[in-house]
């Protein structure tokens, strides 16, 4: 099974800072890596598939990146609304495992 | 605009079976796409159960596959879970969610809103 490994776990920052995630593969999913917003108390939210697509209706500060093992997320200019928790995903082969989150809280 | 809605029961005894439903409205299931199951506990963190698609191709999680079944009723536009012989490291919050149209890629959007599932005697 393909392990994910996001850093950090917990993270604070203020609105309008530029904010990056890690995730890494336990071995290469090539660009099979997609990235997921929860708020408390609702369902995750797909923020960006195959590494670098944004899903329809979220914003452009949100980017990622990667190839291969590593990966990232950018959040360009964190707004009020961001704050949550991410997850990445792997795709390349089952099954299917996600990361174990990165928390985003105000600073 | 589709949107998945989970139902079952909340309470489940240990070692009998855990059934759920996911109804889908807004998009016909008979169409295409993928349709799958994934379940999140503070223990484990988010994990996918299995994934059907509109004709019955099903592939499951490894460690769950002796236990789960995922069924689809495209007449009544859902698709269904059972899990067998459930434990406590069953307890979760289980979410239905659709995957894209074809098997070429993996991905879970929209999800259901979850339903919490505790599995105590």
């Amino acid at each position: 099974d393909i392990q994910m490994t996001q850093s950090p776990s917990s993270l604070s920052a203020s609105v309008g800072d530029r904010v990056t995630i890690t995730c890494r593969a336990s071995r290469n999913i090539i660009s099979y890596l997609n990235w997921y917003q929860q708020k408390p108390g609702k369902a995750p939210k797909l923020l960006m598939f195959a590494v670098s697509s944004l899903q329809s209706g979220v914003p452009s500060r949100f980017s990622g990146s990667g190839s291969g093992t590593d990966f990232t997320l950018t959040i360009s200019s964190l707004q009020p609304e961001d704050f949550a928790t991410y997850y990445c995903q792997q795709s390349y082969s089952s099954p299917f495992s996600f990361g174990q989150g990165t928390r985003l809280d105000i600073k | 605009q589709v949107q998945l809605q989970e139902s079952g029961p909340g309470l489940v005894k240990p070692s009998e079976t855990l059934s759920l439903t996911c109804v889908v409205s807004g998009y016909y299931i008979s169409v295409g796409h993928y349709w799958g199951w994934i379940r999140q506990s503070p223990g484990k963190g988010l994990e996918w159960i299995a994934s059907i698609d509109h004709s019955g191709s099903t592939y499951y999680n490894p460690s769950l596959k002796s236990r789960v079944t995922i069924s689809i009723d495209t007449p009544k536009n859902q698709f269904s879970l059972t899990l067998s012989f459930v434990t406590a490291a069953d307890t979760a919050l289980y979410y239905c969610a659709r995957l894209p149209f074809d098997d070429s890629d993996n991905w879970f959007d929209p999800w259901g809103q979850g339903i919490l599932v505790t599995v105590s005697s």
